[in-house]
């Protein structure tokens, strides 16, 4: 099974308009973190946001925001007002249980390319 | 400014080669990645070090080397056993080693087949 599932491939977005990109995950660690990253077409990622698994409140950052549904095991990027600079791809990945072993690497899925248009 | 600094940008391989992807960062961090990306797939790790003379196989490790000689560089070789080596190739580095801290990324490789 997929560790990581971003299901839209593709994804489109008026100026100012709020968009939510989706990403569902697939762990047994009680422990755990969730990292969106953003790469545009230059090939650079940048760090957007983390969620902990134990953290009660949902992350923010800007405009960027984290919907944390931890019984449904999604952790969905909420990006408000959207900017023309925003077009880019935008990656899901998660770090499991140190413990356990996977606490010194990431997972990413699969990608969401989001388009911005006026 | 502190940061990540891969090199050459592009690089093509003949067959039968090995080539080497410089990777240098200036942040003082401990742990250090070299991550694939393929087009329309998200990142899978190759290698990763946690510490210097210390480095541990990811995913797809088979065909790729490294080394860990310094804590500032950890270059890595892909070599003639990596029969598909055109790809995208990104460096990664974490002040944290358990993650809770971001990755700080390079602005990555273009390894292409001549």
């Amino acid at each position: 099974a997929q560790k990581i599932t971003q299901t839209q491939p593709g994804m489109f977005v008026q100026e100012k308009e709020a968009v939510t990109l989706d990403c569902t995950y697939d762990t047994s660690d009680q422990s755990y973190g969730l990292f969106w990253y953003k790469q545009p077409s230059s090939g650079e990622m940048i760090f957007l946001i983390y969620q902990g698994s134990y953290d009660e409140q949902n992350a923010t950052e800007g405009r960027y925001s984290l919907n944390f549904q931890k019984a449904r095991k999604s952790a969905n990027l909420v990006i408000s007002a959207s900017q023309l600079g925003d077009s880019a791809m935008y990656f899901c990945a998660m770090r499991e249980d140190i413990l356990t072993g996977g606490g010194n690497k990431l997972t990413f899925g699969t990608g969401t390319q989001l388009k911005v248009e006026l | 400014d502190g940061g990540i600094t891969q090199s050459p940008k592009y690089l093509f391989r003949k067959e039968g080669q090995n080539v080497t992807l410089s990777c240098e960062q200036n942040l003082n961090h401990d742990a250090m990645y070299w991550y694939r990306q393929d087009p329309g797939q998200g990142l899978r790790l190759i290698y990763y070090s946690q510490i210097v003379n210390d480095f541990q196989k990811g995913d797809i490790a088979e065909g790729y080397s490294v080394s860990r000689e310094k804590k500032e560089s950890f270059p890595l070789t892909v070599t003639s056993a990596q029969k598909n080596p055109t790809a995208f190739y990104l460096c990664a580095s974490s002040k944290d080693r358990a993650l809770i801290l971001p990755q700080h990324f390079g602005d990555g490789t273009r390894l292409s087949i001549l």
